[in-house]
């Protein structure tokens, strides 16, 4: 049963050009997260926003910011793609922080940057 | 340098059998470890997860938790098809907002 939705499934784009991707949750959770899985399958934390607060991994380019109008609603913008951002995005949310509740995943979006 | 290993790459399992999937973090802030498994084309669901020393057994599947060296280790009996997937290890540091992620076991059970 999907309780997080996310949109697109699937994007191709060229280099340079603005994206962004919706998420939103219908389990009234307090956190939601941005993943991002490489070609390898390992999946690397970019954004968690719990209560209007915001904690960005350090390591995640400038060109990417989350936004977000409500706790059920996490957007994700990238400014200008390059190659190296081609993955599957995946949203996520939980009751309070991740280190201690399960975390429930949307199904992703895949983007491909030509 | 990955704070959480997991071993082995990929694993081949004849149905029916029990497939051992180990996890190991080099962190002893560890405090929680949670196994996720995620079918091909679909999103990581989690499956089980441990804080305390021991095991704990939900149908097929068993984990265990030995603290002391940071190891947890997924046991699935009477492995099925529909149990091929790639299963990821994750650990959570003093349960803040953050997991570190293995990079995963990929999972096949052979008819």
């Amino acid at each position: 049963e999907t309780a997080v939705f996310q949109t697109p499934n699937y994007h191709v784009t060229q280099v340079g050009n603005e994206v962004s991707f919706n998420c939103k949750q219908t389990l009234g959770h307090d956190t939601m997260y941005w993943y991002k899985q490489d070609s390898k399958k390992l999946l690397k934390i970019m954004f968690s926003y719990n209560n209007k607060q915001l904690i960005v991994n350090e390591t995640v380019p400038r060109r990417f910011s989350p936004q977000s109008s409500d706790k059920a609603h996490l957007n994700l913008r990238i400014k200008s793609v390059e190659p190296e951002d081609s993955a599957v995005y995946l949203c996520a949310s939980s009751w309070g922080l991740a280190g201690a509740e399960t975390l429930y995943f949307g199904s992703g979006t895949r983007l491909t940057v030509l | 340098q990955q704070k959480v290993q997991q071993s082995p790459e990929s694993l081949i399992v004849p149905e029916g059998g029990m497939a051992s999937l180990n996890c190991t973090s080099s962190d002893r802030n560890v405090d929680y470890f949670w196994w996720y498994r995620q079918h091909s084309g679909k999103s990581p669901k989690m499956l089980m997860s441990i804080f305390s020393n021991g095991e704990k057994e939900e149908g097929r599947f068993t984990v265990h938790l030995n603290k002391a060296s940071l190891h947890t280790s997924l046991h699935i009996r009477d492995s099925q098809p529909s149990d091929s997937a790639l299963y990821l290890c994750a650990a959570s540091i003093d349960s803040n907002y953050q997991l570190i992620w293995g990079s995963g076991t990929k999972l096949i059970i052979k008819p």
